[in-house]
């Protein structure tokens, strides 16, 4: 069935570090793909997302491109800052059929961030 | 910015015991899900619903599980008969789905049975 496999954590760096977390997926056909980042005492947020092959997703620095090959959908950031310390969780929605709304998550890798 | 909101954020209870969790979604939005995180493991679905009913459930959401959508604005998921192995972090989450297929999520409720 399908199934998300996150990079376990935690994941410490130093402010300005580059970052990578890695995802590959299980799906049949062409899923839609998700990275959720989860902030102390808040709820699941959206952070970027790709819907078919090659897409690229990215907002406030975070990029991840949709890798069909490898089935991959790595969340990487060039620069992290404090602020990015939480909880990133990648994510896929089956396409079409009777799954159309139901997220598929990997377990969530924390980020600590220092200054 | 409108967003979904979960009460209680914590609740204990005793096995055995019936619990509620609430959940008010985002008011122009038609689809509703419950997600559960055991401590440790994946944010797992629960069920979905629509239009006053449920449109998917996993293999989870048994008999002692009932969701509902009472007044029109909250969301409850009832547990019956709660046991030690239903504690976990709860996430409601709501979507418009009319373009855009993003689920917004709540804060979660954190249950622990004891």
């Amino acid at each position: 069935g399908d199934s998300v496999t996150q990079m376990e954590g935690p994941v410490t760096l130093s402010e300005e570090a580059f970052l990578t977390i890695n995802c590959t997926y299980t799906a049949t056909g062409y899923p839609s793909l998700f990275w959720y980042v989860q902030y102390p005492g808040e709820g699941l947020q959206l952070l970027l997302k790709a819907t078919k092959a090659d897409d690229k997703g990215s907002n406030k620095g975070f990029e991840a491109t949709y890798r069909k090959e490898t089935t991959s959908f790595h969340l990487e950031k060039g620069s992290v800052q404090v602020s990015d310390s939480a909880v990133y969780f990648c994510a896929l929605r089956a396409e079409g059929g009777s799954t159309l709304g139901r997220l598929y998550f990997g377990r969530g890798t924390q980020l600590t961030v220092w200054p | 910015e409108p967003e979904v909101t979960q009460t209680p954020s914590h609740q204990v209870t005793q096995m055995g015991q019936e619990v509620i969790l609430r959940c008010v979604p985002i008011s122009n939005h038609l689809y509703f899900y419950w997600y559960r995180q055991i401590l440790g493991q994946k944010v797992e679905f629960l069920v979905s619903f629509y239009n006053n009913e449920i449109s998917e459930k996993s293999e989870i959401f048994d008999d002692q599980f009932s969701v509902e959508r009472p007044d029109g604005s909250n969301f409850t998921l009832k547990i019956r008969s709660t046991k030690l192995e239903d504690s976990a972090m709860y996430f409601c989450a709501s979507e418009k789905r009319t373009g855009v297929y993003e689920q917004y999520f709540g804060p979660g409720t954190r249950l622990t049975v004891t």
